[in-house]
């Protein structure tokens, strides 16, 4: 989507390793969340972020953290990956009261 | 905890027909609802986005109400295209964490 990219957009790792994921915006956006979409369960927040260094949970967040040093960038790190951590992952940013969220094009990540 | 839930899980149709998709939440305090279609393997795409203060909002073919009293939200498409196929998700506005809540969404096939 315009204004936000995520890399890498694939990814296939093994158990116990570590791996970070990327979210990028153009924009000046405050909000910055992470999202994990699994069948049957559908898109379920991680963590969010709501300015620099200023980051929170949300109802998923056990086993991963993130970083926000800059207001353009938002990481998300699997500090030792799951097989339960197989999943597409979202990034969004919230661009305003009147245009809603945008979302990126999501990061395929297998672990095995 | 705050749900949002999309009846039917799974919608067929044949091309031409008006359909209605039904979100419904357990917050009435809601702050803003948004309409996103995902198409197989792809991103959210935002559709619609009704602010807490308004009662629904239009694009082409596109209509989305909110009833908050009700804890309602519709999403209706008129003369479907095949084109219109695809898993259509709604999600609703925590005020203060502006975190959206996502359902599990409603996949639609239009069939030529």
């Amino acid at each position: 989507d315009a204004g936000i990219t995520q890399s890498p957009r694939h990814k296939v790792t093994e158990t116990g390793t570590p791996v970070t994921l990327r979210c990028h915006q153009t924009e000046n956006h405050r909000y910055m969340y992470w999202y994990r979409q699994d069948p049957g369960h559908g898109l379920r927040l991680i963590h969010y972020s709501y300015g620099v260094k200023d980051t929170d949970k949300g109802e998923v967040s056990d086993g991963y953290s993130v970083s926000r040093s800059k207001t353009e960038d938002f990481l998300l790190t699997l500090e030792s990956a799951t097989s339960s951590q197989t999943s597409v992952y979202f990034c969004a940013i919230k661009t305003g009261p009147d245009y809603g969220y945008t979302f990126g094009s999501g990061t395929r990540l297998t672990v095995v | 905890k705050q749900e949002v839930t999309q009846i039917p899980a799974a919608l067929s149709v044949p091309e031409g027909e008006n359909l209605v998709l039904n979100c419904s939440f357990t917050d009435s305090a809601i702050y803003n609802l948004q309409w996103f279609r995902q198409d197989p393997g792809k991103g959210l795409t935002s559709l619609l986005l009704i602010q807490s203060s308004q009662r629904e909002q239009t694009s082409g073919r596109l209509n989305a109400s909110l009833d908050k009293s009700s804890g309602r939200s519709t999403l209706y498409i008129a003369a479907s295209q095949p084109g219109d196929s695809a898993t259509y998700l709604c999600a609703r506005v925590e005020g203060g964490s502006e975190k959206l809540v996502f359902g599990k969404g409603t996949k639609l096939t239009v069939n030529p």
